[in-house]
């Protein structure tokens, strides 16, 4: 099983350019969510997802576009890269449509924006 | 608004001693989530616990044990005979009923000396 399935793992942008940060799952989980974590901030939550054609704000969702076309697929757009972007970004999903229970998380991509 | 907190940043301690990792969480809900994940010096972030706020039990695994506290708002972590691969950076969360979101604390990073 590949469960929860990110690329690119790494990644350097410039300031300014766009990228989207592909997150896969085949585990047929409604819920899914983007994270950041940086130093000494714990994970954030930027968007998050509970089913199909469903999306909503995190914490910090300014910069960051998501959709959710299909159940398996939750792609995370940086519209313009600014360094302060500059993270370890985490997909997670869950099975039911809320995040009340066990998640699955890929295994990251390091963005560096320069 | 939910919020987790995390009050020790690092923490070490010496192979085979016991290690209490702290949990503190506010929350207006009557029906929430808490977790614990570990994140391994790899980088994947692993699933540990789930606790509902109705089950006050405390729950033993192997080493690892949580003590759940509804009168004091905590759920401790507590790492018996540690190990070095026992080191990681550890999280708590918590999600609301009333809410799609979770919410992290900013982590405790544990070192294992040997």
């Amino acid at each position: 099983n590949a469960g929860v399935t990110q690329t690119p793992k790494f990644q350097v942008l410039k300031t300014g350019q766009s990228m989207t940060l592909q997150c896969a799952q085949d585990m047929n989980h409604e819920y899914m969510s983007w994270y950041r974590q940086d130093p000494g901030m714990g994970l954030r939550l930027i968007h998050y997802s509970v089913g199909a054609g469903i999306t909503d704000q995190g914490e910090v969702p300014n910069g960051y576009n998501v959709s959710r076309s299909t159940t398996e697929d939750f792609p995370l757009r940086l519209l313009s890269a600014a360094p302060s972007q500059t993270s370890v970004y985490f997909c997670a999903s869950s099975y039911e449509g809320t995040p009340n229970t066990e998640a699955f998380f890929g295994q990251g991509t390091r963005l560096t924006v320069v | 608004a939910q919020k987790v907190t995390q009050a020790q940043t690092e923490i070490s301690v010496v192979e085979k001693e016991d290690v209490t990792l702290d949990c503190v969480y506010e929350t207006r809900d009557t029906t929430y989530y808490l977790f614990w994940y570990k994140q391994p010096p790899s980088g994947e972030l692993v699933f540990l616990i789930r606790r509902n706020s109705f089950d006050e039990q405390n729950e033993i695994s192997g080493r690892y044990s949580w003590n759940f506290q509804k009168s004091t708002s905590s759920f401790n972590f507590t790492i018996t005979a540690s190990q070095v691969v026992d080191s990681a950076v550890y999280f708590c969360a918590l999600s609301e009923d009333r809410d799609d979101k979770i919410i992290f604390g900013k982590g405790t990073r544990l070192h294992i000396l040997p």
